[in-house]
């Protein structure tokens, strides 16, 4: 199984709700991904899950919570968003952090629109 | 810090030309290059990738070769199909740049019947 998988594939929310995206790899990786994706643009890395643990920050604003559950497992928790929030989020998982050559593995993506 | 450059597209082509995309780079010490496409709709997938200088790697009939010396990773085919028609991300990764993959802007590659 190479698959990320990422739910929902859509979603579209109001700036006072509350939302959550979901990630899920069963590939064994121990480094997990959240990239924020606009239109005709790179993703943008936001956070970075090693064993679990967060690693990196991007200086994301704290409307953006990630979770780490567990090793299959990554979250990210929205909150009062902005319409510039609008974008394709993906996950992305790793056999080790990115270095040395370790391949991520992407998701589909969800594609967000905030009203 | 580590920087990818890649050619503007979008680059159209018709089916069964020869395709090249530029993409050079940036890196204080010594990165792994890698070529990802994204079709419409989807997310990112590895095309091919290359750990050292003088490497090749290739997918499907796409190659790219790792040159030290002009801090290169040009992506090339022989023959393209409409099926090719993606958006072609150039990236690194390096021990030295805080784990981290660095895309380039992408390049979009229309391939015509």
């Amino acid at each position: 199984d190479t698959e990320v998988t990422q739910t929902p594939k859509h979603l579209v929310m109001g700036m006072t709700n509350k939302k959550s995206l979901k990630c899920e790899q069963h590939m064994g990786h121990r480094a997990m991904y959240w990239y924020k994706q606009k239109a005709k643009k790179p993703p943008e890395l936001m956070f970075v899950y090693s064993y679990e643990k967060l690693s990196i920050n991007e200086s994301v604003p704290s409307r953006f919570s990630p979770e780490c559950p567990n090793s299959s497992l990554l979250n990210l928790h929205l909150h009062a968003l902005q319409p510039e929030d609008s974008a394709l989020y993906l996950c992305a998982s790793s056999k080790r952090l990115a270095g040395a050559g370790e391949t991520q593995y992407f998701g589909p993506g969800t594609r967000l629109l905030v009203l | 810090g580590d920087s990818v450059t890649q050619m503007e597209g979008p680059v159209t082509l018709s089916e069964e030309a020869f395709l090249t995309i530029n993409c050079t780079y940036t890196a204080t010490g010594y990165p792994s290059l890698f070529w990802y496409v994204q079709y419409p709709g989807e997310g990112l997938q590895l095309l091919l990738k290359a750990t050292k200088a003088d490497d090749k790697g290739s997918n499907k009939g796409f190659e790219a070769t790792y040159r030290k010396e002009t801090t290169s990773f040009h992506l090339e085919k022989g023959s393209v199909q409409v099926s090719d028609s993606a958006v072609y991300f150039c990236a690194l990764s390096d021990n030295t740049g805080g784990f981290k993959t660095i895309f380039g802007a992408g390049t979009r590659l229309f391939v015509k019947a």
